[in-house]
């Protein structure tokens, strides 16, 4: 199976901070159409998880523009510019590339 | 819109089944594939299988073989999940989502508690 490793595991950070979060693959998420099907999800307190990024760096439609996705191959980055409340709960990076789907273990962010 | 409606909360001892659904609408099911998720609270989420709505065919992580059986009643456009032989390590929440290769939709999660 694939495994995801996020880094760092939990991150805190004042309203407005710029933030990062890592994700490597221990194997290339380039699917052999030409797609790498890597996503980032925020999953909220008690809630289920929202998809944010779709194919490493497309945003899904109603999330915010702060919300950016960059990354190829085995290594992957979710940035986030300028940090707002809304924001606090677990993000998680999942693969669809490789059969089982599976994710990252989270990070966890938590706002100042 | 689409909508994904799980069913209740569980309470089940060890050694039975439960049987799970995810009741959809604002979509076309009949041509859709459907995945359930497994977590158990303050852990990551693993994906347990899928299954295509228009023939039932399924596929699963080899983990969960013998523990999960996917069904679809298109009828209803309600996906199913019966999960045998509980057990405490089955106590956790368990999600729909339709799948894509970018899962845009989810149910809102069941929590299952297995007990005496």
């Amino acid at each position: 199976d694939v495994v995801l490793t996020q880094t760092p595991p939990t991150l805190s950070a004042t309203i407005g901070q710029s933030v990062s979060i890592s994700c490597r693959s221990s194997q290339s998420l380039l699917d052999s159409d030409g797609d790498t099907y890597l996503n980032w999800l925020l999953q909220r307190p008690g809630q289920s998880p929202q998809l944010l990024i779709y194919s490493v760096s497309n945003l899904e439609s109603g999330v915010p523009n702060r919300f950016s996705g960059s990354g190829s191959e085995t290594d992957f980055t979710l940035k986030i510019s300028g940090v707002e409340a809304e924001d606090l709960g677990v993000y998680y990076c999942m693969q669809a590339t490789h059969a089982p789907l599976t994710f990252g273990s989270g990070t966890k962010l938590e706002i100042k | 819109q689409v909508k994904l409606q799980q069913s209740g909360a569980e309470l089940v001892k060890p050694g039975a089944s439960v049987k799970l659904s995810c009741k959809t609408s604002g979509y076309t099911f009949s041509t859709s594939y459907m995945s359930w998720f497994k977590q158990i609270p303050g852990q990551s989420i693993e994906w347990i299988g899928m299954i295509y709505a228009g023939d039932g065919g399924t596929g699963y992580n080899q983990k969960f073989k013998g523990k999960a059986t996917l069904t679809v009643d298109t009828s209803s456009s309600t996906a199913y999940m019966d999960l045998s032989s509980l057990t405490t390590e089955d106590s956790a929440v368990y999600f729909c989502a339709i799948a894509t290769y970018y899962y845009a939709y989810w149910g809102q999660g069941v929590m299952v508690t297995v007990s005496s």
